[in-house]
């Protein structure tokens, strides 16, 4: 597709369970960021996937979050028993190495 | 550590003024430099961006920035503001690894 597209683009789940959030790069972009965007904390950079290398998971909030990158292209972010402070929008961007981030138009998570 | 500060939470100002956000950095090397939009609802859009080079960058919708090392700025500007161009305004300082370091946001509101 010509843009990252991110899937659901909203989701409400019951606190404890968990959540999968699904983002599709722009083709031939290398690299993969998620941020996270609340209200309390602005926009928050969680993990970074760049080719085959190991992934910056420095941005991690809690060892509840996971993300992995299949064949260099779909990535998916994992939260782990959800809890309330988890909602937020989560935002994917990708782009050639050390260049210019496209952002989807999130997934707005809400957990009850 | 690298960060980012838009003094300004809000602005308001008339359709056809000029405008002008402001935006500081801290970063130890030459930075990334980027302004992004989000309308309600959506993703972040970019305007502009400064890797090297003129100080002066131009973006889309008629906004430009001017890159200032000697005051870790990088503000953004308009000549004629659109009603239109209400949304919220972004800056992001590129660090290692490209990972972006957001500011807080500003919020801009068009009088007609």
């Amino acid at each position: 597709g010509a843009g990252v597209s991110q899937s659901p683009s909203n989701k409400v789940t019951e606190k404890g369970k968990d959540v999968e959030l699904r983002c599709d790069p722009i083709s031939g972009h290398t690299a993969l960021y998620w941020y996270r965007q609340s209200l309390g904390q602005g926009l928050e950079f969680l993990i970074y996937f760049q080719g085959n290398s190991a992934p910056d998971k420095s941005g991690l909030p809690s060892d509840r979050f996971s993300a992995e990158r299949t064949g260099g292209s779909v990535s998916t972010l994992t939260i782990q028993r959800t809890q309330q402070e988890d909602s937020a929008v989560y935002l994917c961007a990708t782009g050639r190495y050390q260049e210019t981030q496209y952002f989807g138009p999130g997934t707005r998570l809400l957990v009850l | 550590a690298q960060s980012v500060t838009q003094p300004d939470i809000h602005i308001t100002v008339s359709e056809g003024a000029s405008l002008e956000l402001r935006c500081n950095y801290s970063y130890g090397a030459t930075p990334y430099l980027f302004w992004y939009v989000q309308s309600p609802g959506q993703g972040l859009q970019l305007l502009l961006k400064y890797f090297s080079g003129d100080t002066l960058v131009q973006g889309i919708k008629g906004f430009e920035a001017e890159f200032k090392r000697s005051q870790s700025s990088f503000n953004l500007r308009k000549p004629s503001v659109h009603w239109s161009d209400a949304a919220e305004y972004f800056c992001a300082v590129g660090a290692n690894g490209n990972k972006l370091v957001f500011g807080a946001g500003t919020i801009l509101r068009v009088k007609s």
